[in-house]
């Protein structure tokens, strides 16, 4: 079954950091870019960054430009993103999906609170 | 800042067809932003249905469309189910990167 699952979020207190991350099965994740897209509670989709299949290309939104990292490691079919200086703004569920969009994880919530 | 409008909300009777359209505050919607559509129902991650204007998933039901309308991208659902009641959003592409739309909610009624 082709599947994406995501993992790691949390309570974290403003400036704070979180990495989250992304488990592939199914499919060959190797050959594939993958995104990173989140959406605050009662709002819409937002797109925050992509990696090539290398890992070697990224992009990002420029809201989380120098906070936010993300990296791969195909070996373990794995996706991540590191989260630092987190703001109120970020908080949001997290969902990672392949380079069509169309296949997608369940997301995983991070909550940025004091 | 880029932006992507849709409409906030369209409502449409069961049986009946309603279009969604997707703006870039750049301007015109061309083939070359590889507009995607996607369902999201309360609770759930979205799906997507439409890829590259009009293309559709190996899952996507026949009574859902893409195309380019008036510099726009367009979803159009005909033959409306009770199902269909979701958001739907577009997703655009920028060279690089991607910006999803507003969103639009229909309502089945």
């Amino acid at each position: 079954e082709v599947q994406l699952v995501e993992s790691g979020g949390g309570l974290v207190q403003p400036g704070g950091s979180l990495r989250l991350s992304c488990t592939a099965s199914g499919f060959t994740f190797s050959n594939y870019w993958m995104s990173w897209v989140r959406q605050a509670p009662g709002k819409g989709l937002e797109w925050v960054t992509k990696i090539s299949q290398d890992g070697s290309e990224k992009d990002y939104v420029d809201s989380v430009k120098g906070r936010f990292t993300i990296s791969r490691d195909n070996a373990k079919n794995s996706l991540y993103l590191q989260m630092n200086s987190l703001r109120a703004e970020d908080t949001a569920v997290y969902y990672c999906a392949t380079e069509a969009f169309d296949i997608w994880g369940q997301g995983t919530m991070v909550t940025v609170s004091s | 800042q880029t932006v992507v409008t849709q409409e906030p909300s369209l409502t449409v009777s069961p049986g009946g067809t309603v279009t969604l359209t997707c703006a870039s505050s750049t301007g015109a919607v061309t083939s070359g932003y590889y507009p995607n559509w996607f369902q999201q129902k309360p609770g759930q991650a979205p799906r997507a249905l439409i890829y590259n204007t009009s293309t559709k998933h190996s899952w996507t039901p026949a009574r859902f469309s893409g195309s380019l309308l008036g510099g726009k991208a367009a979803l159009t659902l005909s033959g409306v189910q009770p199902e269909d009641e979701a958001e739907y959003y577009c997703l655009l592409y920028y060279g690089g990167t991607h910006v999803f739309g507003t969103g639009t909610k229909v309502t089945v009624l």
